[in-house]
């Protein structure tokens, strides 16, 4: 079955700094990657995702790059800030028989020091 | 706009003893509808998933089961908890598009 796979693990950064978290999968039909954010006790929250047919994707200061034949995408946080601290995840999937069956990565914690 | 309800919020029950978590989404016909569990400082463990009413997909053999009554309704049951069942357990929808949303989520403690 489908697998992702996600790092770093944990990452610390200064404030202003650059963020970026790198995520594998398996299954080359998988077709829509999320970023959900997930602070202390909280639900997940989606900030950001990317469909198969586009290779990058920007909102403000986060950005999702995606590489089909490498399997491989990826979330870039600009000018990070005290408030992005969170655990971030990744998920893959690939839309069957009308559902969208989400496989996620294990979660990156990361850290924004002022 | 769509929202989507858990509860109860947190609880803390016996070993042994049943369970049941409720999941229901306004603003919205007919969602796919979702059940996860986090361990603690893990990551997110699909355990069903529901596209109708009484339809109901299990994705790892457990200790728990679902049931949808209702088109906007989902449960998570359990007869007798197990200690390995404490986490947090995330419902969560989609529609048509691809996006999955999830509500507040229920933290259970299995004493």
């Amino acid at each position: 079955g489908e697998n992702v796979e996600q790092h770093p693990s944990t990452l610390s950064v200064q404030e202003g700094d650059s963020a970026v978290i790198k995520c594998t999968y398996s299954d080359s039909a998988s077709n829509y990657f999320p970023w959900y954010k997930q602070e202390l006790g909280k639900r997940p929250q989606l900030i950001i995702d990317i469909r198969s047919n586009v290779g990058e994707k920007k909102d403000q200061r986060i950005a999702v790059t995606l590489n089909k034949t490498a399997k491989h995408f990826s979330l870039h946080i600009t000018e990070t800030q005290p408030e992005d601290s969170a655990v971030y995840f990744c998920a893959a999937s690939k839309i069957t028989g009308g559902y969208n069956k989400l496989i996620f990565g294990a979660g990156t914690r990361l850290a924004v020091h002022p | 706009s769509q929202t989507i309800h858990q509860w109860p919020a947190t609880l803390v029950q016996p070993v042994g003893s049943p369970l049941s978590l409720e999941c229901t989404v306004e603003g919205t016909s007919n969602p796919n509808l979702y059940w996860y569990r986090q361990a603690a400082g893990r990551g997110l463990q699909l355990l069903f998933y529901s596209v109708g009413i009484g339809q109901i997909s299990s994705e790892v053999p457990q200790n728990l089961s679902a049931s949808r009554p209702q088109d906007r309704q989902f449960i998570l049951s359990s007869k007798k908890l197990l200690l390995s069942d404490s986490g947090f357990y995330l419902c969560a929808w989609s529609g048509q598009g691809y996006e999955q949303y999830f509500g507040p989520g229920t933290r259970l403690t299995v004493t």
